[in-house]
């Protein structure tokens, strides 16, 4: 059964980087054939892919936010990165990731972290 | 983008919801997933490709359409079907897009 946990800092100061893992448990991040994502949802708002990257380690990440995100995977510690630089408050969110991407459907979900951007 | 309706759907246990999402262009290939979120939890998916159900996803659940309007059925409510509900489309990525949400209360 696979699963995924999010942790990292629930809060960071404007114009710092947002660093957060994502350990996957109950198969290897560098399955062939699968995409995992990092996606992000403002509270009581809706939701904002981030971007995703395949196991072959290509990446793609949402125009919107490409200049400032990187996605990496750690095939040892089994876990997916995400880095978002110069953050603001309105990168205030929970951030999910998922497996998913491509042309697949998002259908495993982390629970979730929280992280405000506040000073 | 996907424009889901309506905002907020008001109904019944028993009663049949229907729900809506509108794209503003056609689908590729019908890659049109749906979700549910209840709250303070993570999401679920119920529904992709349209109209396949997800591993261990009631049959209550149903999805509809093509090109530019879905639609996810809910044949009979039951009392933890209460939450919200979106819709995203994998086909035309990057970026791949979410609906705004449903949300479905008694």
């Amino acid at each position: 059964q696979v699963q995924l946990q999010e942790s990292g800092p629930g809060l960071v100061k404007p114009s710092e980087t947002l660093s957060l893992n994502c350990s996957v448990s109950g198969r290897s991040i560098s399955s062939s054939g699968y995409y995992w994502s990092w996606i992000r949802q403002v509270p009581g708002k809706g939701l904002e892919w981030i971007g995703y990257m395949y196991y072959t380690g290509s990446s793609y990440y949402n125009p919107s936010l490409k200049s400032r995100v990187a996605i990496s995977v750690d095939t040892s510690q089994n876990h997916l990165s995400l880095t978002l630089n110069s953050v603001t408050a309105s990168d205030t969110a929970v951030y999910y990731c998922a497996r998913g991407g491509g042309l697949n459907p998002f259908d495993i979900w982390g629970q979730g972290t929280m992280v405000t951007v506040s000073s | 983008v996907l424009t889901q309706s309506p905002g907020t759907l008001s109904l019944s246990p028993g009663e049949r919801a229907t729900l809506s999402c509108r794209a503003s262009q056609s689908v590729a290939s019908a890659y049109l997933a749906w979700y549910q979120q209840k709250p303070g939890q993570s999401l679920r998916l119920l529904i992709h490709s349209t109209s396949t159900r997800a591993t261990g996803v009631p049959d209550r659940f149903s999805g509809s359409g093509s090109g530019t309007d879905f639609t996810l059925t809910i044949s009979r409510l039951e009392p933890e079907d209460f939450a919200v509900y979106y819709c995203q489309q994998y086909g035309n990525s990057p970026p791949i897009t979410f609906g705004q949400g449903t949300r479905l209360e008694i």
